[in-house]
């Protein structure tokens, strides 16, 4: 079984510094998959970065890394340089590679951005 | 594109009635999932579908019905509502493969008073 640990209930940072949201990740798969998404409060579940478990290079996207450590099973989320915008819960989830790529989620993390 | 379409976005329900829940996606994907938001929780798997014809099981499976005649409709059945199915259904599809992107519908918040 998987299971996905975000042990952060809520973070305030503020406005323009970088934030790291802590994800740890159990699982007995060898090819797995790591994903981040965005949740604003008007609920959509916006996708913002995926890491699988073979690649070598941690994923970027624009302001979004991953920093895959996986000998410690954690999958930090950093967000560079935070705008007011990125208020929001932040889920962590993975799936195994093989067949249908069922997610399992973490219990998020609310990030709120001061100015 | 339309992407992933539900319906209804909100719906309240007395105990004991039921209900279908209504997905759509346009792309073409494979597979087909339902998941479930408790309040302040992350998401958890109801059923998926791998195609049309094939539905499977995910972890809260109980109270709930789905079929996939078609590879574009994956409806979810609410048979008997109770209270502990006052959540958020997201719906949502992926193409499979190296594809690992998913779509998430937008929503549909359920209450069952």
């Amino acid at each position: 079984a998987q299971k996905i640990t975000q042990t952060q209930p809520g973070m305030f940072v503020q406005e323009k510094e970088a934030v790291t949201l802590d994800c740890t990740y159990d699982t007995s798969d060898q090819s797995y998959g790591l994903f981040w998404y965005k949740q604003p409060s008007s609920g959509e579940m916006i996708f913002l970065i995926y890491q699988g478990s073979y690649d070598e290079q941690n994923a970027t996207e624009g302001r979004y890394s991953l920093n895959f450590q996986k000998a410690r099973k954690s999958a930090n989320l950093v967000i560079s340089a935070s705008q007011l915008g990125d208020s929001a819960m932040y889920f962590c989830a993975m799936s195994s590679l093989q067949g249908a790529q069922k997610l399992v989620f973490g219990q998020g993390t609310r990030l709120t951005i001061n100015p | 594109n339309a992407g992933v379409t539900q319906t209804p976005k909100f719906r309240i329900l007395k105990i004991g009635q039921s209900m279908t829940l209504q997905c759509a996606q346009d792309m073409n994907h494979n597979y087909m999932y339902w998941y479930r938001q408790d309040p302040g929780m992350g998401l958890k798997l109801i059923y998926y579908s791998v195609g049309a014809g094939i539905t499977d099981k995910g972890e809260v499976p109980n109270g709930y019905n789905v079929s996939r005649s078609t590879t574009e409709d994956f409806p979810l059945r609410l048979e008997l509502a109770a209270p502990s199915q006052t959540s958020v259904y997201f719906c949502a599809s992926q193409q499979g493969g190296e594809n690992y992107g998913y779509t998430f519908g937008s929503g549909t918040r359920l209450t069952v008073v």
